[in-house]
């Protein structure tokens, strides 16, 4: 596609239930990323994604977060036992290097959770 | 001390106003520095980036870097309310990953 696509855009859940959040990158970009916004913050960064493999996965928060990518594509991001805390936008970004250092990302508009 | 700080706002000019929005960081080895403007309910997208320390400039938007006092700037010339946005500046923390400040809301109004 032109751009990231995230899906569902919004995803109002229970506290304690479980989600999982979409994420299609753009054609062809092998490194993906998911970023967590709290309102009024920045971006956090969870988990990086060289092609099928997650290659850094150390702001994931605690082992109810969980991601994957099977076949280097669409990733999807897991939330076991949601938290009313875990309530945020859910950034997913992409970018075409296999290898090297890459900033420049391009962002998705984001899954705003809400957990109630 | 976090890596990154920004100072949230909100901060209104009127149009034609002459903006500046900053940056301060704490690990003097960093080399890139990157702007992100965020439209509401947008994800971020990369405005300018700079390495190192000088300035860049890209039409109406100017990035400063001064490593000495680990300092970095932003500056919009000539603001127009299409530039009213969340600015975030952000630092690569690691191979690929990125630290972003909190973002400043800027309102430019008509």
């Amino acid at each position: 596609g032109a751009g990231v696509s995230q899906t569902p855009s919004n995803k109002v859940t229970e506290k304690g239930k479980y989600v999982e959040l979409r994420c299609d990158p753009i054609s062809g970009h092998t490194a993906l990323y998911w970023y967590r916004q709290s309102l009024g913050q920045g971006p956090e960064f969870l988990i990086y994604f060289q092609g099928t493999g997650a290659a850094d996965d150390s702001g994931l928060p605690n082992d109810r977060f969980f991601a994957v990518r099977p076949e280097g594509s669409v990733s999807t991001l897991k939330i076991q036992r949601t938290e009313r805390g875990d309530s945020a936008v859910y950034l997913c970004a992409s970018f075409p290097r296999a290898k090297g250092r890459g900033y420049g990302y391009t962002f998705g508009s984001g899954t705003r959770l809400t957990v109630v | 001390q976090k890596e990154v700080e920004q100072d949230p706002g909100p901060l209104s000019v009127p149009e034609g106003a002459i903006v500046s929005l900053n940056c301060t960081y704490s690990n003097s080895a960093f080399q890139y520095f990157m702007w992100y403007r965020q439209y509401s309910r947008k994800g971020p997208e990369l405005l300018m980036y700079t390495y190192s320390s000088g300035n860049k400039e890209d039409g109406r938007f100017t990035a400063q870097v001064d490593k000495s006092s680990k300092y970095i700037s932003l500056f919009i010339r000539d603001s127009q309310p299409s530039d009213s946005a969340t600015y975030l500046c952000a630092i690569p923390s690691g191979y690929s990953t990125l630290t972003f400040g909190k973002g400043t809301m800027l309102l430019v109004s008509p």
